[in-house]
């Protein structure tokens, strides 16, 4: 069945820290991939997305991600975690010939000083 | 960027009433617009896409005559529940397009039903 899944439901780190969420998703051909950040009060904000070309992918606030289409792969980095960085993520597909969005579960960050 | 707006953010209804919430694109325009559904804890369930000018497509398993669409112009979608029950309690949010693949997102409306 087609999916996206985010193993990780809630992660905590220490400010300063590196982060990694994670993303996988199953379907026939290569998506449109996205992520997305949704704070309290807030709309979800994209942080960036993949369509094709380069596999690591440059998003806003310090946040990357590299699609590895071997491993059906997603995953979102930031090197160094700020504590405003604290807020559910969402990984999200596209099917290809589709313009509907699948969203994961979310993972919840949560970040200490 | 884009701004989506949804009104209101929070209603609280009682059982057996309809609510109304809206979503607009204030910046842009908008010939599709999405509605999801957030369940606690859970990911945001596409309900319909809305074009504007003609019928909403449902997702399997929404009912068109309980989540009522109107898209009538390129910056104004409503989302009616109709005959609210508690079960209908949950997170709304929209989205419109501006442009393929770029979906905006509103901030959502918090529907309680009492």
């Amino acid at each position: 069945a087609q999916s996206v899944t985010q193993p990780d439901i809630h992660i905590t780190v220490s400010e300063g820290a590196s982060l990694e969420l994670r993303c996988n998703y199953s379907y026939g051909a290569t998506p449109y991939l996205f992520w997305y950040v949704q704070s309290p009060g807030q709309g979800l904000q994209l942080l960036l997305k993949y369509f094709s070309g380069d596999t690591l992918v440059q998003g806003i606030k310090g946040f990357e991600a590299e699609f590895k289409r071997s491993q059906s792969s997603f995953n979102l980095r930031k090197p160094s975690v700020h504590w405003s960085d604290a807020a559910e993520y969402f990984c999200a597909v596209e099917p290809e010939n589709t313009d509907k969005l699948i969203f994961g579960t979310g993972t919840r960050l949560q970040v200490f000083p | 960027g884009a701004v989506v707006s949804q009104h209101p953010s929070r209603v609280i209804c009682k059982s057996g009433t309809s609510v109304k919430i809206e979503c607009r694109s204030l910046d842009f325009q908008a010939t599709t617009m999405f509605w999801y559904r957030q369940f606690p804890k859970k990911s945001l369930m596409l309900m319909a896409t809305s074009n504007e000018g003609s019928k909403a497509t449902y997702e399997q398993g929404v009912e068109k005559d309980k989540f009522l669409i109107n898209h009538a112009s390129l910056t104004l979608s409503t989302l009616t529940v109709t005959s609210a029950h508690p079960e209908d309690s949950s997170f709304y949010i929209c989205s419109a397009e501006e442009g393929p693949n770029e979906q905006y997102f509103g901030p959502g409306t918090r529907l309680t039903v009492t």
